[in-house]
């Protein structure tokens, strides 16, 4: 079945050191997204790719960056994680403007 | 800014009541609503969406009506079951142009019982 696949589920990291999660979709979308979603609150969008443009949201923290090389794939790379950033981050994919689609998320843990 | 807004949970209801979880928006335009579910241990799903003011989404017994004068999308079924325990989300986005954010309200937690 096609479908959007993150790894790992759960992941632990310590304080202040780099982390990186990933994603990739059989599905073949141009758009490609991550989400944060911290306990018992609305996901929150990060940033998108359109295909191989990079679209930050304006209250993104620094520290939050991605990579997309190539159509099936995005990293999401924390740079120094603090523990205000354990979430639930959350990859999903759209063909332009049509509805998205989710991965399982992974959840991030820091200590 | 825009915002979703949806009734608290959580929400415990016994086998075949009636569901109504209430969403409502604040936006300008006319944005495009759905609602999504997150079952325990998944990401989400998309469960429906209407695209304008009086379109009606359905999907699994689920229903929700788009009404642009009391700007809401409120989820109902009919009869629930076990199986429908999970976190449910309502959110917007803008139609057309390039906008590509989906905003989500809180969720509210359903739990069935037998």
């Amino acid at each position: 079945d096609a479908m959007v696949i993150q790894n790992p589920r759960y992941q632990v990291t310590q304080f202040g050191k780099p982390v990186t999660l990933s994603c990739s979709q059989t599905l073949n979308h141009n758009v490609m997204y991550w989400y944060q979603q911290k306990s018992s609150q609305a996901p929150k969008l990060l940033f998108h790719y359109y295909d191989k443009d990079f679209n930050n949201e304006a209250d993104t923290p620094d520290n939050f960056q991605s990579r997309r090389p190539n159509t099936s794939f995005c990293f999401l790379d924390i740079r120094s994680p603090g523990l205000g950033d354990a979430a639930m981050y959350l990859c999903a994919t759209s063909r332009d403007l049509r509805p998205q689609h989710f991965g399982d998320g992974t959840r991030l843990s820091i200590l | 800014g825009d915002s979703v807004t949806q009734m608290e949970g959580p929400v415990t209801l016994s086998e075949e009541a009636f569901l109504t979880i209430n969403c409502t928006y604040t936006a300008t335009g006319y944005p495009s609503l759905f609602w999504y579910v997150q079952y325990p241990g998944e990401g989400l799903q998309l469960l429906l969406k209407a695209t304008k003011a009086d379109d009606k989404g359905s999907n699994k017994g689920f229903e929700a009506t788009y009404r642009k004068e009391t700007t809401s999308f409120h989820l109902e079924k009919g009869s629930v079951q076990v199986s429908d325990s999970a976190v449910y989300f309502c959110a917007l986005r803008y139609s057309g142009g390039s906008n590509y954010k989906l905003t989500f309200g809180k969720g509210t937690l359903l739990t069935v019982n037998p």
